[in-house]
């Protein structure tokens, strides 16, 4: 069945410093995947996505690289900021519906 | 201001008293969907509805009914609720879920349920 594993579940990196989360997932149909923040007390928001025929998006500090092949998709968030501190969850879009996986989630924690 | 809203923010209620969670958007989506989120487990799909009429299983909808008889509304069911349905609940809704076009899903504000 469909399936999204996250690593690492938490995650603690000093102000300045890169952060990499990392997912996979099971089924090769999936075509879209969504990374959500959210913070404590809120509800998630998206924050950068990437479909299936493109292997890197950037949006300012934030990346999304994609291996199709391997089924493995990472977050990259660079000169992180205490701002960051969140959770972030990865999440994969499966095509024959609506289903949405999402990972267990990565607490990042970004010290001042 | 395009939105989802949920309601009510909080429940605290028995087991086996049947409650209804609203959700509504109004920015004309088509897609809607509700989650559970639980520590540890992350977001968890409960049911989804592609249009009006529409509606889907996700990966936990034991226990739980949804109805999708205008586009607006998709609201969520406990027919009997057990205190393993204590959780936080997120509706959310997107233009379209078919991995074309615009499917980024906009969560509503949450409910938090607690089942005694």
């Amino acid at each position: 069945g469909e399936n999204v594993e996250q690593h690492p579940s938490t995650l603690s990196v000093q102000e300045g410093d890169s952060a990499v989360i990392k997912c996979t997932y099971s089924d090769s149909a999936s075509n879209y995947f969504p990374w959500y923040k959210q913070e404590l007390g809120k509800r998630p928001q998206l924050i950068i996505d990437i479909r299936s025929n493109v292997g890197e998006k950037k949006d300012q500090r934030i990346a999304v690289t994609l291996n199709k092949t391997a089924k493995h998709f990472s977050l990259h968030i660079t000169e992180t900021q205490p701002e960051d501190s969140a959770v972030y969850f990865c999440a994969a879009l499966y095509n024959q519906g609506g289903k949405l996986i999402f990972g267990q989630g990565t607490e990042l924690s970004v010290k001042p | 201001e395009a939105q989802v809203t949920q309601n009510p923010r909080y429940l605290i209620t028995v087991t086996g008293k049947k409650l209804t969670v609203t959700c509504s958007q109004n920015m004309n989506h088509e897609y809607m969907s509700w989650y559970r989120q639980d520590p540890g487990l992350g977001l968890r799909q409960i049911y989804y509805s592609m249009n009006v009429e529409v509606t889907d299983k996700g990966d936990v909808p034991e226990g739980y009914k949804v109805s999708r008889k205008e586009k607006r509304n998709f609201p969520l069911i406990l027919e009997s609720p057990s205190p393993n349905q204590t959780s936080l609940y997120f509706c959310a809704s997107s233009l379209l879920g078919r991995g074309q076009g615009s499917e980024t899903q906009y969560f509503g504000p949450g409910t938090r349920l607690l089942v005694l």
